[in-house]
């Protein structure tokens, strides 16, 4: 039983297309979340959804967009692919935002923008 | 604003020693302290959490991690490493309004038989 799923686990682009990354999650938890991690495996948050509604946009371009359908799902819309795209992507969630939970992550998108 | 440091890229410790992974913090208020593990080509995985209480905090696969107030540090410790545990370990911590975490650098373990 898969908790937090991602798809697709790979994602090869040229610069220029638009592409989505798509995220489930099935503990019931109300907040979610997306981070990319670079080639130096640095870990930045970009987005917090909480309940559907946006709560955290970090400095991210506006090439960017999150989608959450419902509570189960964030996606990641990414508009005109540049080089520096090119990371691995997770999404994550947790019970809620309060201070104690920790969070759960998806298995990660690697994106490769050509 | 709240942050955390790991001040070691890469830690090699040979099987059945003891590990050590360091992780600093800065925090304003209360620390909620977590630690993380990475398998290559895998998602973070959630290790253990400083929330409150004992300063010893138990986990998952036979770790621990000691919170140290005067310090400001969380280190996260094995009394016997594995081969297995050579992995990327991530030291976090969650704001005060619950919504975001930080994450360290990373701490790169090789575990050498």
């Amino acid at each position: 039983d898969t908790a937090v799923s991602q798809t697709p686990k790979y994602l090869v682009t040229q610069m220029g297309n638009d592409k989505s990354i798509k995220c489930e999650q099935n503990l019931g938890h109300d907040t979610m979340y997306w981070y990319k991690q670079d080639s130096k495996k640095f870990l930045k948050i970009m987005f917090s959804y909480n309940n559907k509604e946006l709560i955290i946009n970090e400095t991210v371009p506006n090439r960017f967009s999150p989608k959450s359908p419902d509570k189960a799902h964030l996606n990641l819309h990414i508009n005109s692919l540049e080089l520096g795209d090119s990371a691995v992507y997770f999404c994550a969630s947790s019970p809620s935002s309060g201070r104690f939970n920790e969070q759960f992550f998806g298995p990660g998108t690697r994106l490769t923008v050509l | 604003a709240q942050s955390v440091a790991q001040p070691e890229d890469q830690v090699n410790v040979a099987e059945g020693n003891p590990l050590t992974v360091k992780c600093t913090y800065s925090v304003s208020g209360n620390p909620y302290l977590f630690w993380y593990v990475q398998y290559p080509n895998r998602g973070l995985q959630f290790l253990l959490k400083y929330i409150t209480g004992d300063n010893l905090v138990k986990g998952s696969y036979g770790f621990e991690a000691e919170f140290n107030k005067s310090q400001t540090s969380f280190h996260l410790k094995k009394p016997s490493a594995l081969v297995s545990d050579s992995a990327l370990y991530f030291c976090a911590v969650r704001d005060n309004t619950g919504n975001q975490f930080y994450f360290g650098t990373g701490t790169s373990l090789t575990v050498i038989p």
